[in-house]
C-alpha cells in the first residue's frame, strides 16, 4: 500500500510564495501528480514527476526526490484564485495505473 | 473540444436503492476511471476501464460495478446504497491504457438518505 501525507491546511498571503509539501511511502513508484481542485469542481492537472528535480510551468512548479519520497509544489506570486485544496497523488507500478491520492491540502490566500 | 462530461450533476437516494452514473470520455481519450471522493478526502480509486473490460480494480466491494461501451463512455453502477456511499463520484479518461495524465470531470455529487 502507499502512505501519502500532505498538510490539511495552509495560509499564505497574495503575491507571496508558498510551498506544499507531500512524502510517501511505496514499493513500486511510478510517478508523482499534482492536481488543484476549487470548491466543488473537477481535479485538474497541475504536473508530473517520475524523474527526481524540479519541473517548472509558469507560476507552478513541482519537485521530486524519489530516494526520500518526497515532493513539494511551489505557487509563486500568488492569487486570490489559488485558493483550492491541492492534491498529491502517487502511481505505483504494483497498482497498475490508478492514482492513489493524498487527502489534500486546502491553501487559503489572504489579500 | 469537450472535456470529460457526468451526468447527472446531482443524485439523491435512500438506502437499499441502486444508482448508475455515466462518463463520457474526453474527445480520443479510450481509457476510463473511477473515484470516490467524501468530504474533505482525496479521491479513492473504484475501477478503471479499457477496451471494455474492468482492467484494475480499487479496494471496493462488489456493489460497485461498471461497464464500458464501445464509444468508450462509462457507467457506475452502485446497488444496496448505504448511507456511506454518499460522496462525489469522478470519473477520469486518459489518452490510452497507462497515459500519464488522468482528466477529471465535475463529477455526480450522490446524497444517501
Amino acid at each position: 500500500g502507499q502512505n501519502i501525507d500532505q498538510p490539511t491546511e495552509m495560509t499564505a498571503t497574495e503575491g507571496a510564495i508558498v510551498q506544499i509539501n507531500c512524502t510517501y511511502q511505496t514499493s513500486g513508484f511510478n510517478g508523482l501528480f499534482w492536481y488543484q481542485q476549487h470548491a466543488g469542481e473537477a481535479p485538474t492537472f497541475l504536473s508530473y514527476n517520475v524523474l527526481d528535480g524540479l519541473e517548472e510551468k509558469g507560476r507552478f512548479s513541482s519537485f521530486l526526490s524519489r530516494s526520500k519520497g518526497y515532493s513539494y509544489l511551489l505557487l509563486k506570486e500568488l492569487q486570490m484564485k489559488d485558493s483550492a485544496s491541492y492534491l498529491c497523488a502517487v502511481r505505483d507500478q504494483n497498482s497498475g495505473y490508478a492514482l492513489n491520492f493524498g487527502k489534500g491540502t486546502s491553501l487559503l490566500v489572504t489579500p | 473540444d469537450a472535456g470529460v462530461t457526468q451526468s447527472p450533476t446531482h443524485l439523491i437516494k435512500t438506502r437499499g436503492q441502486q444508482v448508475t452514473l455515466r462518463c463520457s470520455p474526453k474527445s480520443g481519450h479510450d481509457t476510463v476511471s473511477w473515484y470516490q471522493q467524501a468530504l474533505g478526502q482525496g479521491p479513492q480509486f473504484i475501477f478503471q476501464y479499457y477496451e471494455e473490460e474492468e482492467r484494475q480494480r480499487g479496494n471496493f466491494p462488489d456493489r460497485f460495478s461498471g461497464h464500458q461501451f464501445p464509444n468508450y463512455s462509462s457507467e457506475l453502477n452502485v446497488n444496496a446504497l448505504l448511507l456511506g456511499d454518499s460522496a462525489l463520484y469522478l470519473c477520469a479518461s486518459s489518452l490510452r491504457l497507462g497515459a500519464d495524465t488522468q482528466y477529471f470531470g465535475p463529477g455526480t455529487r450522490l446524497t444517501v438518505l
